[in-house]
């Protein structure tokens, strides 16, 4: 299996541009979550997932969108691209009752 | 509000000794909690994690702690090596279904 896996590794962003981040795991979990990291905030969950179809906000959803066609994969979009987006990004997946897996993170910079 | 942090921001080792890493958190209902470690560049990697009808659990080099009357768990890592120079992460949850809550996170560091 390849677990969680998440492209680009960088990006690098005007202002106003946009952008998916995209995520996807071979793991047929149900539970699926996008995460930003940023100095001295830890993780902070933005949006998430329970299965094919469902989507929920999370702590800090605003300015981001996600759809959940499929179990495999959940893409994270930036619509409207601000500075204060510039962060590290991790998505993560788990089994309902199961140990949460995390991607490799993507970095992303806005001008 | 409901919150998960850790006591110190820093934790320095000497090679070979015993670390423990605190961590409190505030909601009473918490059933699950599981530590992370990040190295730099590198997404969290799952370590260990504890229910709350537990309260030790051991696995390689590493025991979970849970103190449920005061709210507490620790990650005791036991001839510490500098590739456990890291940031740990701890984190909780209420109920199978429910969202991961994270602390800051602590760094620690080996010292050879």
């Amino acid at each position: 299996n390849a677990g969680v896996t998440q492209t680009p590794k960088f990006q690098v962003l005007k202002t106003g541009q946009s952008m998916t981040l995209q995520c996807a795991q071979d793991m047929n979990h149900e539970y699926m979550s996008w995460y930003r990291q940023d100095p001295g905030m830890g993780l902070r969950l933005i949006h998430y997932s329970v299965g094919a179809g469902i989507t929920d906000q999370g702590e800090v959803p605003n300015g981001y969108n996600v759809s959940r066609s499929t179990t495999e994969d959940f893409p994270l979009r930036l619509l409207s691209a601000a500075p204060s987006q510039t962060s590290v990004y991790f998505c993560a997946s788990r089994r309902t009752s199961g140990t949460q897996y995390f991607g490799p993170g993507t970095r992303l910079l806005v001008l | 509000g409901e919150n998960v942090g850790l006591h110190l921001p820093t934790l320095s080792v000497q090679e070979g000794d015993n670390s423990i890493i605190n961590c409190a958190y505030s909601n009473s209902a918490s059933d699950y909690f599981i530590w992370y470690k990040q190295e730099s560049g590198k997404g969290p990697q799952f370590i260990i994690d504890i229910r709350s009808n537990m309260d030790k659990r051991q696995g390689q080099r590493v025991t979970v702690l849970l103190n449920k009357t005061v709210k507490h768990l620790s990650l005791q890592i036991a001839a510490t090596q500098p590739g456990d120079s890291a940031v740990y992460f701890c984190a909780e949850s209420t109920g199978a279904n429910s969202k991961l809550t994270f602390g800051k996170g602590i760094t620690l560091s080996v010292r050879p």
